[in-house]
């Protein structure tokens, strides 16, 4: 059984147009978490929920929204993609998001053209 | 915030030789470090972690200590094998969220 499940794992698209990630945990966790990983792999966190309220979001542009249906899901929406959105997208789920390693899905890769 | 520097970026090891992976951190009021193994292709996976109240964790190969005075914490990788090879990263926990370091690619050669 997959703890942290992203879908999709790849995604190609064109400039302008707009994507959705979708991810789910069934670890039962209360905070889960959007980060970027960019081509020299540093991990950088874009939002944070904590059983559906926003915690952080950080400076990321207008054009991410991200989605909490229930604690269990975390969408993230990418309105006009850029070329600079190219990257790897990783949903992460944890405890209490201060005191508890994270459980990190395998990623979204996205590439735009 | 918290800022997390990890050293080295790059390391490459013969197989069997020792591995060490160091990291400060900024914010005194951080309790808790986790490190974690990324392998190509694959999101980053929790190795082992420590707290502030703890100087010295060990796992079987891997080790952690942490130096509260100081600010710093290292990855102790003994007797690596091939499969160690992968990107790990160290982090703090920051404010709400984790904070990485930068990521040290892993290098073991046989």
């Amino acid at each position: 059984d997959t703890a942290v499940s992203q879908t999709p794992k790849y995604l190609v698209t064109q400039m302008g147009n707009d994507k959705s990630i979708k991810c789910e945990q069934n670890l039962g966790h209360d905070t889960m978490y959007w980060y970027k990983q960019d081509s020299k792999k540093f991990l950088k966190i874009m939002f944070s929920y904590n059983n559906k309220e926003l915690i952080i979001n950080e400076t990321v542009p207008n054009r991410f929204s991200p989605k909490s249906p229930d604690k269990a899901h975390l969408n993230l929406h990418i309105n006009s993609l850029e070329l600079g959105d190219s990257a790897v997208y990783f949903c992460a789920s944890s405890q209490d998001g201060r005191n508890y390693g994270y459980t990190f899905g395998s990623g979204t890769r996205l590439t735009v053209v | 915030g918290e800022n997390v520097e990890q050293h080295p970026s790059t390391l490459s090891v013969q197989e069997g030789d020792s591995a060490v992976i160091k990291c400060t951190y900024s914010d005194s009021a951080s309790n808790y470090f986790p490190w974690y193994k990324q392998e190509l292709g694959k999101g980053p996976q929790l190795i082992i972690d420590i707290r502030s109240n703890v100087g010295e964790k060990k796992d079987q190969r891997i080790a952690v200590t942490l130096n509260k005075t100081a600010k710093h914490f290292s990855l102790h990788i003994t007797e690596t094998q091939p499969e160690d090879s992968a990107v790990y990263f160290c982090a703090a926990n920051g404010g709400t969220a984790l904070i990485f370091g930068k990521g040290t690619t892993l290098s073991v050669s046989s």
